[in-house]
């Protein structure tokens, strides 16, 4: 199986601040990477996918890049609304991994 | 309105059974492939089980390969997940969704989950 590890696990940030996670894949797996959110009681949301494609309604503060085996999402000014914690998941086989999570608080 | 609504969770004994059902609608659930998530307390994601629109491909992970059986009705437009040979390890919120596999991806959807607590 493919492993997925993202980095931090968790990060203390202020409204406004750019913040970058980034995720490790034990195999490359070319652009097939999403990225979620997901609130604490909630079912996770898709942020972007193949690495760079933002999914329809995701605000353009989000972005995607990378290839291969190293990634990384970036919220470019933090806002109230996206403390939540983060995941990572590739879909380059039939069986998908996700990353542990980035939670991401208020500092 | 796009819902998944899951049902089936509940309390059961080490080595008891159970089965999830998944109900579908405001969409072509006949068109989409779909998958069961699980998420143990606190803990991160993990992918359960594949199965394509026709169910003619099904996968499934190395931690419920033999003991859990996913299946469709596109019919009755729902999603099952039989559980058998529960462990404590199975504890988690499932989650039937659409996400990308295989190098698709076709939407996001996601349901509302249900709490499986395997204790004696």
């Amino acid at each position: 199986d493919i492993q997925m590890t993202q980095s931090p696990s968790s990060l203390s940030a202020s409204v406004g601040d750019r913040v970058t996670i980034t995720c490790r894949a034990s195999q490359s797996i070319g652009s097939w990477l999403a990225w979620y959110q997901q609130k604490p009681g909630k079912a996770p949301k898709l942020l972007l996918y193949k690495a760079s494609s933002l999914e329809s309604g995701v605000p353009s503060r989000f972005s995607g890049s990378g290839s291969g085996t190293e990634f990384t999402l970036t919220i470019s000014s933090l806002q109230p609304d996206d403390f939540a914690t983060y995941f990572c998941q590739h879909y380059n086989t039939y069986f998908p991994t996700f990353g542990q999570g980035t939670k991401v608080e208020i500092k | 309105e796009v819902q998944l609504v899951e049902s089936g969770g509940g309390l059961v004994q080490p080595g008891g059974s159970l089965r999830l059902s998944c109900a579908a609608s405001g969409f072509t659930f006949s068109s989409y492939s779909m998958n069961w998530v699980r998420q143990a307390p606190g803990k991160g994601l993990e992918w359960v089980s594949y199965i394509s629109s026709s169910s003619s491909t099904i996968y499934y992970a190395d931690s419920v390969q033999g003991r859990f059986t996913i299946s469709r009705d596109n019919a009755k437009n729902s999603l099952y997940l039989q559980m058998n040979s529960l462990r404590d390890e199975d504890t988690a919120v499932y989650y039937c969704a659409s996400i990308p596999v295989a190098g698709r991806k076709t939407v996001d959807y996601w349901g509302q989950g249900t709490l499986v607590t395997v204790s004696s």
